[in-house]
């Protein structure tokens, strides 16, 4: 089975602080996603990454940054967090070559910023 | 561009009630259609999708049939069960190098 997970399921940080989530899949997938997720308004994407040291920019990257060093690691980063960045994070992978890229993902981090 | 609509919650149903969740999409040529279920404290798992026109996803008593003519996915469970309680989203991917999108989720609740 595909496993995803998450460096964290709850953090903390205040404001001003620089953040890392750290993700690992183990299944050797091409591709990694970061979500947010927010009542009422669903999933919505931060960044994705289709190969190593590739990022491309989702819906709302703004506030945020990522890394991919190595093919198993996608690791999300706020440069300074603020209180609107309080959300649960998603992270998700999936196989580059699959028809209709089904996507596995983590079991999320609920990050608060005070 | 794309887009998933689907009803807005929460349900609320009764154990062995019938359950339907509409799913609409818009969407250029010929989309892959997912229901993701987001079980309390989880994140996101596949339950079923449908890669062509007239396909059927099932999988643990859930069924959802792609029809394009109506552009629908509607997800249906004969007797819900307590266990069914989740978010469940619908989402669709037009080619497997694309970005997932994905509706806003139903929250379901079933009550003994």
């Amino acid at each position: 089975d595909v496993k995803v997970t998450q460096s964290s399921r709850y953090l903390v940080k205040r404001t001003g602080e620089k953040v890392f989530l750290e993700c690992v899949q183990d299944m050797d997938h091409e591709n990694m996603f970061w979500y947010r997720q927010d009542p009422g308004l669903g999933l919505r994407l931060i960044y994705f990454s289709y190969d190593v040291k590739m990022k491309e920019k989702g819906d709302i990257p703004e506030g945020y940054s990522v890394s991919r060093e190595k093919k198993e690691r996608f690791s999300l980063i706020l440069e300074s967090a603020s209180t609107n960045q309080t959300s649960m994070y998603l992270c998700a992978s999936s196989l580059y070559r699959t028809g209709g890229n089904e996507q596995f993902f983590g079991p999320g981090t609920r990050l608060t910023v005070l | 561009g794309d887009s998933v609509t689907q009803m807005e919650g929460p349900v609320t149903l009764s154990e062995e009630a019938f359950l339907t969740i509409n799913c609409t999409y818009t969407a250029t040529g010929y989309p892959s259609l997912f229901w993701y279920v987001q079980y309390p404290g989880e994140g996101l798992q596949l339950l079923l999708k449908a890669t062509k026109a007239d396909d059927k996803g099932s999988n643990k008593g859930f069924e959802a049939t792609y029809r394009k003519e109506t552009t629908s996915f509607h997800l249906e469970k004969g007797s819900v069960q307590v266990s069914d309680s989740a978010v469940y989203f619908c989402a669709l991917s037009r080619t497997s190098y694309d970005k997932v999108i994905f509706g806003p989720g139903t929250s379901l609740s079933v009550i003994p």
